[in-house]
């Protein structure tokens, strides 16, 4: 079976242009999240939904992100106007059950660095 | 607030030797859930355990052990004579009712 899928793996970006990016999760999965990596921070979860339904979104750093899951299968992130300190390596995740406490699968990641 | 502390930001060891990576945790909550990830240097994250709290039997698969201590809330995770495969950042995880919180990571450096 396929794991979390993420697209770009890699983008490169001037600061101001918008950003978006992309997860599809495993099949059957209900929960997706989507978690920011960076030195200083480590790992924070950013946004998650449950059955297409945002949950929380309180760790998203401000307005300039915004996320949707349109249906059970594909969700963005997008980052408009990005800025150089969006740099970071976002990863989407994926879970069965609908609850945070349930294992979490991750995708591989994109790697944004915004110039 | 829960809260994961991982003491060792980086370890080094020989290859066939054993190593220990400490995680200690917060929480309030009597239902929770403990988690071990590991981040290689090609960067995905890759779910290793999940034990819930009122499951404090020690878990072996293969060269991996984890000790779930709740007296001192602590779950280490062991890795038996390493390997330079072994090498990345290893994260510690709760999770009560709301949201799942990493440590911030341990590196372990397997050298031959």
């Amino acid at each position: 079976d396929a794991g979390v899928i993420q697209s770009p793996r890699h983008e490169v970006t001037e600061m101001g242009q918008e950003v978006t990016l992309r997860c599809k999760p495993i099949s059957g999965h209900n929960s997706l999240f989507w978690y920011r990596q960076t030195m200083m921070r480590g790992l924070e979860l950013l946004i998650y939904f449950n059955n297409n339904v945002p949950i929380d979104d309180s760790g998203m750093p401000e307005d300039r992100f915004s996320a949707k899951m349109p249906n059970a299968s594909f969700s963005t992130l997008k980052i408009q106007p990005s800025e150089p300190r969006d740099s970071a390596v976002y990863f989407c995740a994926s879970s069965e059950i609908p609850v945070p406490t349930d294992t979490q699968y991750f995708g591989p990641g994109t790697r944004l660095t915004v110039l | 607030a829960q809260k994961v502390t991982q003491a060792q930001t980086e370890i080094s060891v020989v290859e066939k030797e054993d190593v220990t990576l400490d995680c200690v945790y917060e929480t309030r909550d009597t239902t929770y859930y403990l988690f071990w990830y590991k981040q290689p240097p090609s960067g995905e994250l890759v779910f290793l355990i999940r034990r819930n709290s009122f499951d404090e039997q020690n878990e072996i698969s293969g060269r991996y052990s984890w000790n779930f201590q709740k007296s001192t809330s602590s779950f280490n995770f062991t890795i038996t004579a390493s390997q330079v495969v072994d090498s990345a950042v290893y994260f510690c995880a709760l999770s009560e009712a709301d949201k799942l919180v990493f440590g911030a990571g341990t590196i372990l450096r397997v050298k031959s």
